[in-house]
């Protein structure tokens, strides 16, 4: 069982370059989300998925895209990579409302923007 | 809107000591309060969390209060140690989605 698995953990990109984090669980969480954390800003909601085939935008959604075309995956794509988006990004999944359960956190993907 | 305002933003505290930080909610229909704690370099990891059908809850060192009517939250940690040096996240869950929103964070220092 290895929880929330985030890849890659570390990339540099170049201004305007495209590209995807992977976020998988095998927990059967039916919730996902997509977090950015930047210094003295806490972390802030991108995107968030209550189920397969579904999304929806967070308080910070502009400049990426979201999939979740199966359960335990939850893609975040840059399309034009800036440098406001460097940043360190966590995907978290939990059971939803219903369970009323905390979520839990990958390691995180630590993304520099040149 | 939806908001959690978390105070101090750093404390610094002699070990031993005790440690509070306190957190204010907006929405009034807010149910769940996680309290994650955060290494350096590390992921978010919950410590406690409190529902609102109760006023207090403890887990050995660590106690979390909830006030509703005045929507404030506290995290309270006793006998501090050095492995209590760490950023802390109050948070609300809010809407039918289950969305979380964080406070700020406290950087919390244990000062030998």
């Amino acid at each position: 069982n290895a929880g929330v698995t985030q890849t890659p953990k570390f990339r540099v990109l170049k201004t305007g370059q495209s590209m995807t984090l992977l976020c998988a669980q095998d927990m059967n969480h039916e919730y996902m989300y997509w977090y950015r954390q930047d210094p003295g800003m806490g972390l802030r909601l991108i995107h968030y998925s209550v189920g397969e085939g579904t999304t929806a935008k967070g308080e910070v959604p502009d400049g990426y895209n979201v999939s979740r075309l199966k359960k335990q995956n939850f893609l975040l794509g840059l399309e034009s990579a800036a440098p406001s988006q460097t940043s360190v990004y966590f995907c978290a999944s939990s059971y939803g409302r219903r369970h009323n359960q905390p979520q839990h956190f990958g390691d995180g993907t630590r993304l520099s923007i040149l | 809107g939806e908001n959690v305002e978390q105070h101090p933003s750093t404390l610094s505290v002699q070990e031993g000591d005790s440690a509070v930080i306190k957190c204010t909610y907006s929405d009034s229909a807010s149910n769940y309060f996680p309290w994650y704690k955060q290494e350096l370099g590390k992921r978010p990891q919950l410590i406690i969390d409190i529902r609102s059908n109760v006023g207090e809850k403890k887990d050995q060192r660590i106690a979390v209060t909830l006030n509703k009517t005045a929507k404030h939250f506290s995290l309270h940690i006793t006998e501090t140690q050095p492995e209590d040096s760490a950023v802390y996240f109050c948070a609300e869950v809010v809407g039918r989605d289950d969305k979380i929103i964080f406070g700020k964070g406290t950087r919390l220092h244990i000062l030998p």
